[in-house]
């Protein structure tokens, strides 16, 4: 068990619905990723925040939308969905800031399924 | 050309035999590096974590990077079927950037 919990495990919904998918990091982390990996294909970035603000974004569609909440869980809004958004959503955390360790950890991930 | 290149296999090799996997990156800033095992469609699960260059060692498993031939390795012994799965090389240049993954290798061993 990595420590960081995400929900739902799966999710199955119709075109042009919004989800949230949600990710509560690490005890002690305070950056949080999230990645999407379609069917045979290789992690993409999406989104990374730390404490509460966005550090950096990856190849995110202006459909999708991220925030970190002040007690550092994060939420990862998808809406006006389509099919080829069906896809594996992971969210990682690692503790960020100024310091060595920072590898990160991730969940078992958000199965969506569009149909 | 892709920040992160790793050769996405499959990669074949019998019970027993030694793993050797590789990635080579194109930006010099990337000073962390890891490696990840993903079995299908599950959560990536870390096992090795470098900082600097050299070589590092857990269990079965070594790390080596070679900061200069932008160039990092993962070695499995002792290999074994449970081994099967996809090694993932991530880099990122600070605490603070993104974490850059290469393709994934799949890896498979035979009884």
């Amino acid at each position: 068990d990595s420590g960081v919990t995400q929900t739902p495990k799966h999710l199955i919904t119709a075109t042009g619905q919004r989800v949230t998918l949600r990710c509560s990091p690490r005890s002690g982390d305070l950056s949080v990723y999230w990645y999407q990996q379609s069917l045979d294909q290789g992690l993409q970035f999406l989104i990374q925040y730390y404490n509460g603000e966005e550090r950096a974004k990856g190849n995110i569609l202006e459909r999708f939308s991220a925030q970190q909440f002040p007690d550092l869980h994060s939420e990862l809004n998808l809406s006006s969905l389509e099919l080829g958004d069906s896809a594996l959503y992971f969210c990682a955390s690692s503790v960020g800031g100024r310091q060595v360790n920072t590898e990160a950890f991730f969940g078992q991930g958000t199965r969506l399924t569009v149909v | 050309q892709k920040e992160v290149e790793q050769d996405p296999g499959p990669l074949s090799v019998p019970e027993g035999a030694i793993v050797s996997l590789n990635c080579t990156y194109s930006n010099s800033a990337f000073q962390y590096f890891m490696w990840y095992r993903q079995y299908s469609r599950k959560g990536p699960e870390l096992l090795m974590y470098t900082y600097s260059s050299g070589n590092k060692e857990d269990g079965r498993f070594t790390a080596q990077v070679d900061k200069s031939s932008k160039y990092i390795s993962l070695f499995i012994r002792d290999s074994q079927p449970s081994d099967s799965a996809t090694y993932l090389c991530a880099m990122k240049a600070d605490s603070w950037g993104k974490l850059q993954f290469g393709a994934g290798t799949q890896v498979v061993v035979t009884p």
